[in-house]
């Protein structure tokens, strides 16, 4: 059974750092792997979507990178701003198209 | 701007009664995924809809059932509502087309069971 982890649960940092999310997944065997936004009482939005062929993903000052073998993604943050305080999500997708989440990781940037 | 609109945004219902919440998903999305939020927790996957069948399903019991239409609209039905299912409840359209597969999700329904 899939398990998706994401460390740390919490993370507090001042604006201005770099800063990288961790996310872990028990069965390497993944179709895709989703990273999310998620602001207070809202939606999910999809901020980058690796595909189980590629190693990493760019959108402005994000980078996704995937290592299957040793069953883990990172999310990378440049030069971080208030607004990116929020819920960021993991998924795993597996063969049956379903996603697999982790629990979240809350990011607050100190101003 | 997903295009991924849900109704009601908000509900509250007491124990026992029924409920249903409804999605419509991107025009030519063949694909809906329902998903449970409880607070503080990351999604559990409820069901998933392809081209109107049902195409897999999580842990959950069945009083939760679901429909998808060729309007790509979806409800999701709960039965005999316990005070656990409240949650904040996503749906998600793609289209099931290889390769990327991108999932859209809605701004959710915030269900309350009192």
């Amino acid at each position: 059974k899939q398990e998706v982890t994401q460390i740390p649960a919490a993370l507090s940092v001042p604006e201005g750092e770099n800063l990288v999310l961790n996310c872990s997944f028990t069965d390497s065997a993944i179709y895709n792997l989703q990273w999310f936004r998620q602001d207070p009482g809202k939606g999910l939005t999809s901020l980058l979507l690796i595909q189980s062929s590629q190693r990493e993903q760019t959108s402005g000052r994000l980078n996704a990178s995937l290592d299957k073998s040793s069953g883990r993604s990172t999310l990378y943050i440049a030069a971080s701003q208030p607004g990116d305080s929020a819920t960021y999500l993991c998924a795993v997708w597996n063969s049956n198209y379903q996603l697999i989440w982790g629990a979240g990781t809350k990011l607050i940037i100190k101003p | 701007e997903t295009g991924v609109t849900q109704s009601p945004t908000h509900l509250i219902k007491t124990r026992g009664q029924q409920v249903t919440l409804r999605c419509s998903s991107q025009s030519g999305h063949n694909t809906v995924s329902w998903y449970q939020q409880a607070l503080g927790q990351g999604p559990q996957f409820i069901f998933q809809y392809y081209r109107e069948e049902e195409n897999g399903r999580g842990n959950f019991p069945p009083r939760f059932s679901g429909l998808q239409f060729p309007n790509y609209s979806s409800e999701l039905n709960v039965n005999a509502l316990e005070l656990d299912d409240s949650a904040l409840y996503l749906c998600a359209s793609s289209i099931r087309a290889g390769g990327k597969d991108e999932q859209f999700f809605g701004p959710g329904t915030r269900l309350t069971v009192l």
